[in-house]
């Protein structure tokens, strides 16, 4: 079956922009991940949810990073103002539950901010 | 706090020799949960394994194993003869009832030499 896939896979934008990256779950799980990651270093953790709910955004960085999930499947990751230090790679990743369920991930987004 | 600690930071060998990749893990939890994950030089995070706190069975599938010990709080993987497609950085991660995001390693990255 299809597994979780993230638009776009390359986004170039300048700094001061606003950026808007997409996932879209394996059918059927419940609780979606964003999580970040910088060259040569683990994933970070940005924010879950279970269902349509935040049910943890204390990974984001600040007030600039907003996402959401209105219908319980696709999530948008939303960066306002964007700066040189948000480049990364956004990773998401869904699972069936959160307590323990495995993990499945996207091939990302690689942010780059000019 | 959680933590989980891949002290090797890169390993080379050559082909068909094995090879172990350490992980120590920190957490207070009585439930939680150990992961491995590969991600090829491709960049998605291919899952791997879980393991719950309870199960301290090791596993083996095919060339690859697990050595779950909870008195030495440590998660260790095997690959027995290692194979070129095995280059990879390979990570562990750590989830609880209380913390349902992946707690992630630093990662090790593993290189097979021909």
């Amino acid at each position: 079956g299809a597994g979780v896939s993230q638009t776009p896979s390359n986004k170039v934008t300048e700094k001061g922009k606003y950026v808007e990256l997409r996932c879209d779950p394996i059918s059927g799980h419940t609780a979606l991940y964003w999580y970040r990651q910088s060259l040569g270093q683990g994933p970070e953790f940005l924010i879950y949810f279970q269902g349509t709910g935040a049910a943890d955004d204390s990974g984001l960085p600040n007030d600039r990073f907003f996402a959401v999930r209105p219908e319980g499947s696709v999530s948008t990751l939303k960066i306002q103002r964007t700066e040189r230090g948000d480049s990364a790679v956004y990773l998401c990743a869904s699972s069936l539950r959160l307590a323990g369920g495995e993990q499945f991930f996207g091939p990302g987004t690689r942010l780059t901010v000019l | 706090a959680q933590k989980v600690t891949q002290a090797q930071t890169e390993i080379s060998v050559v082909e068909k020799e094995d090879v172990t990749l350490d992980c120590v893990y920190e957490t207070r939890d009585t439930t939680y949960y150990l992961f491995w994950y590969k991600q090829p030089p491709s960049g998605e995070l291919v899952f791997l394994i879980r393991r719950n706190s309870f199960d301290e069975q090791n596993e083996i599938s095919g060339r690859y194993s697990w050595n779950f010990q909870k008195s030495t709080s440590s998660f260790n993987f095997t690959i027995t003869a290692s194979q070129v497609v095995d280059s990879a950085v390979y990570f562990c991660a750590l989830s609880s009832y209380s913390n349902y995001q992946l707690i992630w390693g630093a990662g090790t990255k593993l290189i097979i030499k021909p």
